[in-house]
C-alpha cells in the first residue's frame, strides 16, 4: 500500500531560524510528491511539487524541498522562518502512472515564535 | 478568480437528517473530488469524478452519494447524517487525470452532527 509519513505532529522554530518539516514516502515506482499548506479555516494551498529532474525543488513563499530517493524523503525547508509561516503542512504523494489517487500525510503543525 | 467554491461554510444537523454540500469550480477542470479532514488523520478521499457523468468511490464512501451532471458542479449528499460524519469537508479539482497536476481546494464546509 502507498503511504506518506510525517513523523512530527508539531515543529517549533523561532522567527529568523531555518525550518525543516519532515516527510517520508512509500510510493512505488517514481512518485510525484507535493507539499500543501493550510491556514486556519481555509483549504489546502499548493506550495511545490517534485516530478522529475533536479532533487531540489523551489516553491511559493521561499519554501523549498529536497527529494532524496535513497532515503525516500521529501523534507520541506525554508532558510529563515516567518511568524506568518505558522500553519498546518501536508506532504502528499502519488504514483506517476495513469490515474492514481493522492496519499496524504497526517500533517505537521508549524509554529513560528516571534 | 473564484476557483473552487463550497457552500455552506458551516452546518449543524441532527442525526438522521439529510443534506447536500455544494461544490462548484469555474476553471473547467475535469477531475473533482471530496475529502473529509479529521484531526490526526490527514485527508481521506470520499468520492471522486474524472468527468461529467463519471463518479467513483474513494476510501470512505459509506453514507455519502455524489453525482456529476456538469463539469462545474460536484455535490456531496449525506443520506442520513450520523455523529461519525462530523468533520470538515473539502472539495478539490484539477485540470485532468495527469498525476503531476496539483489540486485546487475549496475553503471547506464544517459539519457538526448532533
Amino acid at each position: 500500500a502507498q503511504s506518506v509519513a510525517q513523523p512530527e505532529d508539531q515543529v517549533n522554530v523561532a522567527e529568523g531560524n531555518p525550518l525543516t518539516v519532515k516527510c517520508t514516502y512509500s510510493v512505488s515506482g517514481n512518485p510525484y510528491l507535493f507539499w500543501y499548506v493550510q491556514y486556519p479555516n481555509r483549504g489546502l494551498q499548493f506550495l511545490l511539487k517534485y516530478i522529475t529532474g533536479d532533487n531540489l525543488v523551489k516553491g511559493s513563499y521561499g519554501f523549498e524541498a529536497e527529494f532524496n530517493k535513497s532515503q525516500t524523503s521529501f523534507h520541506l525547508k525554508k532558510p529563515s522562518a516567518l511568524v506568518s509561516d505558522s500553519a498546518l503542512y501536508f506532504c502528499v504523494g502519488r504514483r506517476n502512472t495513469g490515474f492514481q489517487k493522492l496519499v496524504f500525510g497526517t500533517g505537521t503543525r508549524l509554529l513560528v515564535s516571534p | 478568480n473564484a476557483g473552487v467554491t463550497q457552500t455552506p461554510k458551516f452546518q449543524v444537523l441532527k442525526t438522521g437528517q439529510s443534506m447536500t454540500l455544494q461544490c462548484a469550480q469555474d476553471m473547467n477542470h475535469e477531475y473533482m473530488s471530496w475529502y473529509r479532514q479529521d484531526p490526526g488523520m490527514g485527508l481521506r478521499l470520499i468520492h471522486y469524478s474524472v468527468g461529467a457523468g463519471i463518479t467513483d468511490q474513494g476510501e470512505v464512501p459509506n453514507g455519502y452519494n455524489v453525482s456529476r451532471s456538469t463539469t462545474e458542479d460536484f455535490p456531496l449528499r449525506l443520506l442520513s447524517a450520523a455523529p461519525s460524519q462530523t468533520s470538515v469537508y473539502f472539495c478539490a479539482s484539477s485540470p485532468g487525470q495527469r498525476a503531476n497536476q496539483p489540486q485546487h481546494f475549496g475553503d471547506g464546509t464544517r459539519l457538526s452532527i448532533l
